[in-house]
């Protein structure tokens, strides 16, 4: 059965790095999203892609974040300079529709910022 | 008002019983509704989607939506020990927005 992979598993940074966050979505998906969960918190949205542009982002999503579909499989979050409360799971979901549409979830990355 | 609300549990229920879990939301005019499973350090798992009122069952598993209440619920008949874990409920409004709205779980407990 197809699935969303992650990579890497963990990630541990220095604050003040950057860090990409890795993700190949189910191959014939066409709307792609990051989720973050802090650690005893809810899923959070971050942001949707589409065709090759954000659809949608969150207010947590701000200019220190960026994503982008390098090629025709993978889907990449970018923090720029990270902070200690970046710290989180970042999930990436893909859905084939955007409509009543059903988001699979990766395993996720757990990033810590330190 | 919290946009999707669930009790944060846990629920405690003995192996073979009937776990209830339940969510409420805020928007009166969201569209779709999903449960997914999380256990601990992993990955929400989708166990349900449901789109209209009424009920949706998949095997052990039965989601119960009602618009005019703002209600969706989640049966699992049956319980097992596997299936303690966080069940969280999502929304999506629609309406031109893909993103969910995820409540912050319940804790369910089955107790063998």
């Amino acid at each position: 059965e197809p699935e969303v992979t992650q990579t890497p598993s963990h990630q541990v940074t220095q604050m003040g790095q950057e860090v990409i966050l890795r993700c190949v979505p189910i191959s014939n998906h066409l709307y792609f999203y990051w989720y973050r969960q802090i650690l005893g918190q809810k899923v959070e949205f971050l942001v949707s892609f589409y065709n090759n542009e954000i659809s949608e982002k969150s207010e947590i999503f701000d200019d220190q974040f960026s994503v982008e579909r390098p090629d025709g499989s993978n889907f990449t979050l970018k923090i720029r300079s990270t902070k200690l409360e970046d710290s989180a799971m970042y999930f990436c979901a893909s859905s084939q529709l955007a409509v009543l549409n059903e988001q699979f979830f990766g395993p996720g990355t757990r990033l810590t910022v330190l | 008002q919290k946009e999707v609300e669930q009790n944060s549990g846990p629920l405690s229920v003995p192996e073979g019983a009937i776990a209830s879990l339940n969510c409420t939301y805020s928007d009166r005019g969201s569209q779709s509704f999903f449960w997914y499973r999380q256990y601990s350090g992993k990955s929400p798992e989708l166990i349900m989607s449901i789109y209209s009122n009424g009920d949706k069952e998949d095997g052990r598993f039965t989601a119960q939506l009602n618009k005019a209440s703002q209600y969706v619920s989640l049966l699992i008949r049956d319980s097992q020990p596997s299936d303690s874990a966080t069940y969280l409920c999502a929304v999506n409004r629609g309406r031109g927005t893909y993103k969910y709205i995820f409540g912050t779980g319940t804790r369910l407990k089955v107790l063998a």
